[in-house]
Protein backbone atom coordinates (compact mmCIF):
# COMPACT_ATOMS: atom_id res chain seq x y z
CA UNK A 1 0.00 0.00 0.00
CA UNK A 2 1.27 3.62 -0.71
CA UNK A 3 1.66 5.56 2.29
CA UNK A 4 2.66 9.49 2.30
CA UNK A 5 4.30 10.72 5.09
CA UNK A 6 4.82 14.91 6.23
CA UNK A 7 6.88 15.34 9.07
CA UNK A 8 6.74 18.71 9.72
CA UNK A 9 3.70 19.42 11.86
CA UNK A 10 4.02 23.25 11.87
CA UNK A 11 6.37 25.23 9.92
CA UNK A 12 6.73 29.61 9.92
CA UNK A 13 7.93 31.85 7.57
CA UNK A 14 8.42 36.01 7.65
CA UNK A 15 6.34 36.94 5.00
CA UNK A 16 8.21 37.95 2.03
CA UNK A 17 10.58 35.22 3.06
CA UNK A 18 10.87 31.77 1.40
CA UNK A 19 9.92 28.49 2.93
CA UNK A 20 10.21 24.57 2.02
CA UNK A 21 7.17 21.91 3.29
CA UNK A 22 8.65 18.08 2.94
CA UNK A 23 6.81 14.99 2.08
CA UNK A 24 8.34 11.25 0.98
CA UNK A 25 6.37 8.51 -0.04
CA UNK A 26 6.53 4.90 -0.26
CA UNK A 27 5.00 3.19 -3.19
CA UNK A 28 6.08 0.33 -5.65
CA UNK A 29 4.43 1.97 -8.44
CA UNK A 30 6.52 3.59 -11.32
CA UNK A 31 3.72 5.47 -12.39
CA UNK A 32 1.66 8.05 -10.61
CA UNK A 33 0.49 11.81 -9.71
CA UNK A 34 1.81 13.62 -6.76
CA UNK A 35 0.04 16.80 -5.82
CA UNK A 36 0.13 19.84 -2.82
CA UNK A 37 -3.65 20.73 -1.57
CA UNK A 38 -4.00 24.07 0.27
CA UNK A 39 -6.81 24.06 3.36
CA UNK A 40 -7.34 27.21 4.21
CA UNK A 41 -9.33 27.22 7.67
CA UNK A 42 -12.83 27.62 5.51
CA UNK A 43 -12.18 24.47 4.97
CA UNK A 44 -12.02 23.95 1.07
CA UNK A 45 -9.41 22.22 -0.83
CA UNK A 46 -7.70 23.99 -3.22
CA UNK A 47 -4.95 22.41 -5.19
CA UNK A 48 -1.72 24.41 -5.31
CA UNK A 49 0.29 22.34 -7.81
CA UNK A 50 0.24 18.74 -9.72
CA UNK A 51 3.50 16.61 -10.36
CA UNK A 52 3.35 13.92 -12.97
CA UNK A 53 5.87 11.06 -11.93
CA UNK A 54 6.79 10.17 -15.84
CA UNK A 55 8.40 14.41 -16.17
CA UNK A 56 11.93 14.53 -14.81
CA UNK A 57 11.18 18.53 -14.75
CA UNK A 58 9.86 19.88 -11.76
CA UNK A 59 6.25 21.78 -11.69
CA UNK A 60 6.08 25.31 -11.33
CA UNK A 61 3.05 27.40 -10.51
CA UNK A 62 4.11 31.33 -10.07
CA UNK A 63 5.29 31.71 -6.27
CA UNK A 64 5.37 27.72 -5.69
CA UNK A 65 7.41 25.17 -6.94
CA UNK A 66 8.10 21.31 -6.66
CA UNK A 67 11.80 19.69 -5.94
CA UNK A 68 10.55 16.00 -7.12
CA UNK A 69 12.91 13.35 -6.38
CA UNK A 70 11.72 10.41 -8.00
CA UNK A 71 14.60 8.15 -6.80
CA UNK A 72 14.48 9.28 -3.13
CA UNK A 73 10.50 9.20 -3.55
CA UNK A 74 10.81 12.92 -2.54
CA UNK A 75 8.03 15.94 -3.44
CA UNK A 76 8.82 18.71 -1.55
CA UNK A 77 6.87 22.29 -1.45
CA UNK A 78 8.92 25.43 -2.03
CA UNK A 79 6.56 28.61 -1.60
CA UNK A 80 8.57 31.96 -2.31
CA UNK A 81 7.95 35.52 -1.51
CA UNK A 82 5.51 34.38 1.15
CA UNK A 83 2.15 36.02 2.05
CA UNK A 84 -0.32 36.43 4.26
CA UNK A 85 -2.71 34.58 2.40
CA UNK A 86 -0.51 31.48 2.24
CA UNK A 87 -1.17 30.68 5.69
CA UNK A 88 -2.70 27.08 5.66
CA UNK A 89 -2.43 23.58 6.21
CA UNK A 90 -1.11 22.32 3.07
CA UNK A 91 -1.63 18.37 2.11
CA UNK A 92 0.70 16.52 0.38
CA UNK A 93 -0.87 13.74 -2.03
CA UNK A 94 -0.28 10.90 -4.30
CA UNK A 95 -2.75 9.49 -6.45
CA UNK A 96 -2.06 5.90 -8.77
CA UNK A 97 -1.69 6.39 -12.42
CA UNK A 98 -2.71 2.83 -13.20
CA UNK A 99 -6.31 3.24 -13.77
CA UNK A 100 -5.82 6.04 -16.05
CA UNK A 101 -8.72 9.07 -16.94
CA UNK A 102 -9.40 10.45 -14.01
CA UNK A 103 -10.00 7.56 -11.78
CA UNK A 104 -8.16 6.72 -8.40
CA UNK A 105 -8.24 8.24 -4.75
CA UNK A 106 -5.99 10.25 -3.17
CA UNK A 107 -3.49 9.37 -0.44
CA UNK A 108 -2.69 12.31 1.90
CA UNK A 109 -0.30 12.86 4.18
CA UNK A 110 -1.23 14.56 7.58
CA UNK A 111 -0.29 18.04 6.86
CA UNK A 112 1.78 20.56 7.71
CA UNK A 113 0.30 23.97 9.02
CA UNK A 114 2.46 26.79 7.66
CA UNK A 115 1.78 30.40 9.57
CA UNK A 116 3.55 33.58 7.60
CA UNK A 117 4.71 36.47 9.96
CA UNK A 118 4.41 39.85 9.35
CA UNK B 1 -22.52 24.61 -11.53
CA UNK B 2 -19.62 26.66 -10.24
CA UNK B 3 -17.98 24.27 -7.93
CA UNK B 4 -18.52 21.24 -6.11
CA UNK B 5 -21.56 21.62 -3.40
CA UNK B 6 -22.17 20.00 -0.03
CA UNK B 7 -25.02 20.06 2.89
CA UNK B 8 -25.37 20.47 5.10
CA UNK B 9 -22.49 22.60 5.78
CA UNK B 10 -22.70 21.48 9.90
CA UNK B 11 -24.47 19.00 11.66
CA UNK B 12 -24.62 18.15 15.17
CA UNK B 13 -26.42 15.18 16.24
CA UNK B 14 -27.11 12.65 19.15
CA UNK B 15 -25.31 8.97 19.11
CA UNK B 16 -27.54 6.50 17.61
CA UNK B 17 -29.45 8.67 15.07
CA UNK B 18 -28.56 8.22 11.12
CA UNK B 19 -27.22 11.11 8.96
CA UNK B 20 -27.24 12.01 5.18
CA UNK B 21 -24.87 13.69 4.05
CA UNK B 22 -25.42 15.08 0.54
CA UNK B 23 -22.63 15.92 -2.54
CA UNK B 24 -23.59 17.55 -5.86
CA UNK B 25 -20.66 17.81 -8.10
CA UNK B 26 -19.64 19.90 -10.60
CA UNK B 27 -21.68 19.37 -13.68
CA UNK B 28 -20.58 16.86 -16.12
CA UNK B 29 -17.76 15.04 -13.76
CA UNK B 30 -17.85 11.35 -13.88
CA UNK B 31 -16.12 10.65 -10.82
CA UNK B 32 -16.92 11.59 -7.51
CA UNK B 33 -15.04 10.77 -4.28
CA UNK B 34 -15.77 10.80 -0.25
CA UNK B 35 -13.16 11.32 2.07
CA UNK B 36 -13.07 11.90 5.54
CA UNK B 37 -11.23 14.15 7.86
CA UNK B 38 -10.92 14.07 11.82
CA UNK B 39 -9.70 16.34 13.51
CA UNK B 40 -5.71 17.39 13.22
CA UNK B 41 -5.50 14.47 10.87
CA UNK B 42 -5.20 14.53 6.85
CA UNK B 43 -7.93 12.82 4.73
CA UNK B 44 -9.16 9.52 4.55
CA UNK B 45 -10.47 8.18 1.51
CA UNK B 46 -13.71 6.48 1.85
CA UNK B 47 -15.48 5.50 -1.51
CA UNK B 48 -15.13 6.09 -5.26
CA UNK B 49 -17.89 6.80 -7.96
CA UNK B 50 -17.60 6.23 -11.31
CA UNK B 51 -20.72 7.23 -13.03
CA UNK B 52 -23.33 5.74 -10.87
CA UNK B 53 -21.30 2.77 -10.25
CA UNK B 54 -18.82 2.23 -6.56
CA UNK B 55 -15.89 0.10 -8.42
CA UNK B 56 -13.57 1.42 -4.72
CA UNK B 57 -15.37 1.32 -1.61
CA UNK B 58 -12.32 0.14 0.22
CA UNK B 59 -12.09 2.78 3.14
CA UNK B 60 -15.45 2.73 4.16
CA UNK B 61 -14.75 1.88 7.73
CA UNK B 62 -17.77 -0.42 8.73
CA UNK B 63 -21.30 -1.45 7.51
CA UNK B 64 -22.84 1.56 8.69
CA UNK B 65 -21.73 3.72 6.00
CA UNK B 66 -23.45 3.71 2.45
CA UNK B 67 -23.38 5.75 -0.32
CA UNK B 68 -24.91 6.09 -3.77
CA UNK B 69 -25.31 8.53 -6.58
CA UNK B 70 -27.83 9.10 -8.91
CA UNK B 71 -28.17 10.20 -12.09
CA UNK B 72 -24.39 10.43 -12.69
CA UNK B 73 -25.03 13.66 -10.38
CA UNK B 74 -25.78 14.10 -6.61
CA UNK B 75 -24.53 11.39 -4.07
CA UNK B 76 -25.45 10.74 -0.50
CA UNK B 77 -23.35 9.23 2.31
CA UNK B 78 -25.32 7.87 4.52
CA UNK B 79 -24.11 7.13 8.56
CA UNK B 80 -26.45 5.02 10.84
CA UNK B 81 -26.42 4.55 14.03
CA UNK B 82 -23.49 7.34 14.40
CA UNK B 83 -21.04 7.33 17.20
CA UNK B 84 -18.73 9.51 18.55
CA UNK B 85 -15.84 8.35 17.04
CA UNK B 86 -17.80 9.48 13.00
CA UNK B 87 -17.16 12.88 14.42
CA UNK B 88 -15.69 14.47 11.52
CA UNK B 89 -15.62 16.69 8.46
CA UNK B 90 -16.93 14.72 5.26
CA UNK B 91 -15.44 15.91 2.15
CA UNK B 92 -16.74 15.11 -1.57
CA UNK B 93 -14.69 15.83 -4.46
CA UNK B 94 -15.40 15.13 -8.00
CA UNK B 95 -13.21 14.96 -11.46
CA UNK B 96 -13.21 15.14 -15.02
CA UNK B 97 -10.79 13.51 -17.49
CA UNK B 98 -8.00 15.89 -16.56
CA UNK B 99 -7.05 14.06 -13.16
CA UNK B 100 -7.83 17.09 -10.98
CA UNK B 101 -10.01 16.93 -7.89
CA UNK B 102 -12.19 19.39 -6.96
CA UNK B 103 -13.12 19.51 -3.60
CA UNK B 104 -16.57 20.92 -2.20
CA UNK B 105 -16.36 22.63 1.22
CA UNK B 106 -16.79 19.75 3.45
CA UNK B 107 -19.96 19.19 5.96
CA UNK B 108 -18.76 19.26 9.47
CA UNK B 109 -20.57 16.43 11.16
CA UNK B 110 -20.45 16.43 15.38
CA UNK B 111 -21.86 13.48 16.85
CA UNK B 112 -22.87 14.39 21.18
Amino acid sequence: AQTVTQSQPEMSVQEAETVTLSCTYDTSESDYYLFWYKQPPSRQMILVIRQEAYKQQNATENRFSVNFQKAAKSFSLKISDSQLGDAAMYFCAYRSARYGGSQGNLIFGKGTKLSVKP
Amino acid sequence: GAGVSQSPSNKVTEKGKDVELRCDPISGHTALYWYRQRLGQGLEFLIYFQGNSAPDKSGLPSDRFSAERTGESVSTLTIQRTQQEDSAVYLCASSSRMNEQFFGPGTRLTVL
